[in-house]
């Protein structure tokens, strides 16, 4: 069955530290698409990236990377020199495609990683 | 281009109350679901649908109902709401079920049930 695990379940930083968020995936899929959201204390849900199982490409956008890794099933996500407004909870989620049937499509979300980052 | 509306953002139920919370969008997404956040389990399928007539359950779809007789609407029901219903709910729209494209979240409705 499909899972996902964000094993830290908080963390804590300095400003200006970098930091890598940990999501480890499970499927049986061939397809499959990897999501980070971030939810702030406002507590809206902020979509951040979407990845395809086929494109192993790592991803920046401004300080924010993405690490795709099939080997170990994993998709981190790391921030550079962290600032305040980055405290948030992330989310990793994952949704199949359905080449094995059974479990076509729906996100499935791991428990979250509670960052703060102190001034 | 309001996206995905979620009607009320705060309710306070007694126990075996019944409320629907709202959910409505505007992009002619054919997929449409519910998740409960609770604290430290992520978010949780409560039900979901494919298109108007067609709905099925998620994984926690106990205590609630849903229907979706067109396309912009999905409501979740709860009949007797129960302590253990307490949570944020939100709903989300996609144009597939499988997310090859981008989804998009409600802003959450806080329900606590006394």
């Amino acid at each position: 069955a499909q899972k996902v695990t964000q094993a830290q379940t908080e963390i804590s930083v300095v400003e200006k530290e970098d930091v890598t968020l940990d999501c480890v995936y499970e499927t049986r899929d061939t397809t499959y698409y990897l999501f980070w959201y971030k939810q702030p204390p406002s507590g809206e849900l902020v979509f951040l990236i979407r990845r395809n199982s086929f494109d192993e490409q790592n991803e920046i956008s401004g300080r924010y990377s993405w690490n795709f890794q099939k080997s170990t099933s994993s998709f981190n996500f790391t921030i550079t020199a962290s600032q305040v407004v980055d405290s948030a909870v992330y989310f990793c989620a994952l949704s199949e495609a359905g080449n094995y049937g059974g479990s076509q499509g729906n996100l499935i979300f791991g428990k979250g990683t509670k960052l703060s980052v102190k001034p | 281009n309001a996206g995905v509306t979620q009607t009320p953002k705060f309710q306070v139920l007694k126990t075996g109350q019944s409320m629907t919370l709202q959910c409505a969008q505007d992009m002619n997404h054919e997929y449409m679901s519910w998740y409960r956040q609770d604290p430290g389990m992520g978010l949780r399928l409560i039900h979901y649908s494919v298109g108007a007539g067609i709905t099925d359950q998620g994984e926690v779809p106990n205590g609630y109902n849903v229907s979706r007789s067109t396309t912009e609407d999905f409501p979740l029901r709860l009949l007797s709401a129960a302590p253990s219903q307490t949570s944020v709910y939100f709903c989300a729209s996609s144009f597939s079920r499988v997310f090859d494209t981008e989804a998009f979240f409600g802003q959450g409705t806080r329900l606590t049930v006394v």
